[in-house]
């Protein structure tokens, strides 16, 4: 079946601007999570969404970042005012209910840059 | 911080075994032991998980020291496919990863 899904694959913005990524998980997963990845380093979590709601956002690393799951499916991580600093990959997973006994199965990532 | 240790980069010969150690010191009682790769330019995959006991699935085992302080990750018979980064993970309640830097595993041939 269709695995958890990324849009765009890359984006270029200018420092300053609004960017929207957007992650579609496998059908009928209720748990999503975000994560960034910089060169060279392991992924870093940012918010982990049980349906419609955030459970985790601790790993959100200001204010500039937030996300969304109106319908407990599709997930929307928003950046304003972005910055050279938030260049990276970002990565989005999903699994069936979440919790520690469960794999994650990982999007191919959004890849980020500000010039 | 990652809550694991692990050699930065390890190298193997195609068709060998590749054993990647893992130190996980201070896991606690209910936590689990993941382990994820990452292929160049692609997103984590997963490869096996356990909790006490040794595992074994189609791609690898995992060997879960009795106190539960280390764990060794074993490809089989390692492919060129299998380059990658191999990350352990020991993984909090709720289940989000905390990732370290991993051990970039290069298989030769």
């Amino acid at each position: 079946g269709a695995g958890v899904s990324q849009t765009p694959s890359n984006k270029v913005t200018e420092k300053g601007k609004y960017v929207e990524l957007r992650c579609d998980p496998i059908s009928g997963h209720t748990a999503l999570y975000w994560y960034r990845q910089s060169l060279g380093q392991g992924p870093e979590f940012l918010i982990y969404f049980q349906g419609t709601g955030a459970a985790d956002d601790s790993g959100l690393p200001n204010d500039r970042f937030f996300a969304v799951r109106p319908e407990g499916s599709v997930s929307t991580l928003k950046i304003q005012r972005t910055e050279r600093g938030d260049s990276a990959v970002y990565l989005c997973a999903s699994s069936l209910y979440g919790g520690a006994q469960e794999t994650q199965y990982f999007g191919p990532g959004t890849r980020l840059l500000v010039l | 911080d990652a809550k694991t240790t692990q050699p930065p980069s390890m190298d193997c010969a195609e068709g060998r075994a590749a054993n990647l150690p893992c130190n996980h010191s201070t896991i606690s009682g209910n936590e689990y032991v993941y382990w994820y790769r990452q292929i160049h330019s692609q997103g984590p995959q997963y490869i096996i998980h356990g909790l006490k006991n040794n595992e074994t699935n189609e791609m690898a085992s995992l060997i879960i020291t009795e106190d539960r302080k280390s764990s060794t990750l074993i490809l089989p018979h390692a492919t060129l496919r299998d380059t990658a980064v191999y990350y352990c993970i020991v993984t909090l309640l709720q289940g989000n990863l905390i990732f370290g830097k991993g051990t970039k595993l290069s298989v030769k041939p």
